[in-house]
């Protein structure tokens, strides 16, 4: 049982937008930044959004993270077959005084 | 380009002891937090541990508490896991990662298998 609680899987048409959530509480989303990962199976994680709202050099601005209170939001528009993959928010717990996962989500592109 | 490399994983019977090691390059190793996320087969991201840039400060996550060990050697640009009392629940792919929730560097990652 994971700490974060994202949905299992979301689906979306090719060119549409998406959202995943990830619901947490004060002592973990409400009181740090989270990060935002997506990982294709048999590969390393690629991290997409930094400080709820950052993205790293070389992501595309399809991808965008949000925040409010203690949940935050991964935004992905104009789908493309490649999104396709297991998608994970992270962040701190203070209470737990570890990192955190999310239990990831799987984007499908119909 | 950031180059990470774990080494040490294997097969090891449940109660048994392991060593992970993860050797960096190409990156400015004592600038960063390092950590260790696994992931069982089939299953989802774990964090595991993590240790600040000059090893005063350690983290670990509840599963593993008082059996692994973290620890690092900026002079090596290397990460260590110490993993003591396996149990079948520890088999994962283990990846060490720098600077997780900012910059994400990760290895490609070593597999322990815990099974007698």
């Amino acid at each position: 049982q994971s700490v974060l609680t994202q949905p299992p899987s979301v689906s979306a048409a090719p060119g549409q937008e998406v959202t995943i959530s990830c619901s947490g509480s004060s002592s973990n989303i409400g009181n740090d930044f989270v990060s935002w990962y997506h990982q294709v199976p048999g590969a390393a994680p690629k991290l997409l959004i930094y400080d709820n709202n950052k993205r790293p050099s070389g992501i595309p601005d399809r991808f965008s993270g949000s925040k409010s209170g203690t949940s935050a939001t991964l935004g992905i528009t104009g789908l493309q077959t490649g999104d396709e993959a297991n998608y994970y928010c992270v962040t701190w717990d203070s209470s737990l005084s570890s990192g955190v996962f999310g239990g990831g989500t799987k984007l499908t592109v119909l | 380009e950031v180059q990470l490399v774990e080494s040490g994983g294997g097969l090891v019977q449940p109660g048994g002891s392991l060593r992970l090691s993860c050797a960096a390059s190409r990156f400015t190793f004592s600038g960063y937090w390092m950590t260790w996320v696994r992931q069982a087969p089939g299953r989802g991201l774990e964090w595991v541990a993590n240790i600040k840039k000059d090893g005063s400060e350690k983290y670990y996550a509840d599963s593993v508490k008082g059996r692994f060990t973290i620890s690092r050697d900026n002079a090596k640009n290397s990460l260590y896991l110490q993993m003591n009392s396996l149990r079948a629940e520890d088999t994962a792919v283990y990846y060490c990662v720098g600077a997780l929730r900012t910059e994400g560097y990760w290895g490609q990652g070593t597999l322990v298998s815990v099974s007698s």
